[in-house]
């Protein structure tokens, strides 16, 4: 299985701001997930981060809130633009060549004030 | 609408009996199950998987069982260990398309 890092591991923002949140892979993957965790609610899928092309995003989510970078096989970042603190969540990035089975990041633990 | 359903937030359980976590799930395009485990301040790791063509799958102590009627699967694990105290997800897929998740059990496995 893939190992898989991101930077930062938790942050306090204020409103107003954005956050760059980093994932790492040591090993290249075709795809690329970001997730978001609410507090009490279950993962769900923000975009899918394809390589040399935009993400494609889920039904709820748009690039100019949550932009995507994927230059190359390895890394990711996902941005939180304009932070409120709805947006306080685990962020996680995960790999996988599907759907299926797909191996998740340590996390990111946002805090917006 | 949540597809899949979690609806105990939390069970405890003494070391060594069986630990029997359930899933309900709404939509029956849903081919493809997993079972993810996650300790604090750590992503979900992968544990268990069923195809929508088998009704039980088995790997060590952990036991999948899905049954399509009643739109139900469980993850039995016996015995149970204090290591197994995590939150369980429960996943599902249609084809190709990306996981839904529920919104996790925490198991508690009590000395």
């Amino acid at each position: 299985s893939a190992v898989i890092s991101q930077k930062p591991s938790r942050d306090i923002c204020q409103r107003g701001t954005s956050l760059t949140i980093q994932c790492q892979v040591d090993s290249q993957v075709t795809m690329m997930f970001w997730y978001r965790q609410q507090p009490g609610q279950s993962l769900t899928l923000i975009a899918t981060a394809n390589q040399g092309s935009e993400a494609t995003y889920e039904s709820g989510f748009v690039i100019d809130k949550f932009p995507i970078s994927r230059p190359n096989l390895t890394f990711s970042t996902l941005t939180v633009s304009n932070m409120s603190p709805e947006d306080s969540s685990i962020y996680l990035c995960s790999v996988g060549e599907g759907p299926y089975e797909q191996y998740f990041g340590p996390g990111t633990r946002l805090t917006v004030t | 609408d949540q597809q899949v359903k979690q609806n105990s937030p939390s069970l405890s359980v003494q070391e060594g009996r069986i630990s029997i976590l359930n899933c309900d799930y709404t939509n029956s395009m849903f081919d493809y199950f997993l079972w993810y485990k996650k300790y604090p301040a750590e992503g979900p790791t992968f544990l268990i998987s069923i195809s929508s063509i088998k009704d039980k799958n088995e790997d060590g102590r952990f036991t999948v069982f899905l049954n399509k009627s009643a739109k139900h699967l469980s993850l039995h694990i016996v015995p149970s260990q204090p290591g197994d105290s995590a939150v369980y997800f429960c996943a599902a897929s249609a084809g190709n398309t990306p996981l839904v998740f529920g919104k996790g059990t925490r198991l508690s496995v009590i000395a």
